[in-house]
């Protein structure tokens, strides 16, 4: 099946800074990708849905200027938390929109990004 | 609203006895529904979509319209099905999905 890859797999940063995360689809193209951000022992939350070569959407309450998305090739969108704080501590993942299999979302592996 | 329910956090079963995790969902229009299934320290992955009408693993899952429920069964749990399984709803072309709160199921020996 389809591959998706999230990098890195986990970071920690100081509060103020910026952190991107990658997302690359391996072995297909990918128009659409979706950033989630997953809670301890909650479900996952959509936080934006992010379309190669334009703007991504995002879900109500999530602020685009904090978590900027760039998907700027059909295998790559990367998300930036920027200016961190603690409260952005989460595990956020990816998945990516296959059109050769019936539109099957293939997910990445999660990114545990821990804020001091 | 668009919503997924699943109603059990945890649910527990012996080996051999039958499963059912529920799924009940509300949307006006005609959803895609989905199964996706997260193994301990694995990625998610689709389990089964109810287009597909396939059995995964064993796991099958029908669509009810009327009761608006896409319950996922199996005759025979196998302790390899513990895992968190998630019901998914996709309300339009765009694919986004909407999220139930997932079910942990664990398989006694």
């Amino acid at each position: 099946g389809a591959v998706v890859s999230q990098h890195p797999s986990r970071v920690i940063c100081k509060s103020g800074t910026s952190v991107k995360i990658e997302c690359r689809s391996l072995d297909f193209q990918a128009t659409t990708m979706f950033w989630y951000r997953q809670f301890p022992k909650q479900s996952l939350m959509l936080m934006a849905t992010s379309n190669e070569g334009s703007k991504a959407t995002y879900e109500q309450g999530v602020e685009k200027d904090k978590f900027l998305i760039n998907h700027a090739s059909l295998t790559l969108s990367t998300l930036t938390v920027t200016s961190a704080h603690p409260e952005d501590s989460s595990f956020y993942i990816c998945s990516a929109r296959d059109l050769s299999t019936y539109n099957e979302q293939f997910f990445g592996p999660g990114t545990r990004l821990t804020v001091l | 609203a668009q919503r997924v329910t699943q109603p059990e956090k945890l649910l527990s079963v012996f080996k051999g006895a039958p499963v059912e995790l529920k799924c009940n969902y509300s949307y006006s229009g005609s959803p895609e529904l989905f199964w996706y299934v997260q193994y301990s320290r694995q990625r998610l992955q689709l389990l089964l979509r109810h287009i597909s009408r396939e059995s995964i693993k064993g796991f099958t899952a029908d669509l009810n319209k009327g009761e608006t429920s896409f319950h996922l069964k199996k005759p025979f749990a196998q302790e390899e099905d513990s895992a968190m399984y998630y019901c998914a709803l996709s309300p339009d072309s765009n694919y986004q999905l909407i999220w139930g709160a997932g079910t942990k199921l664990i398989i006694k020996p």
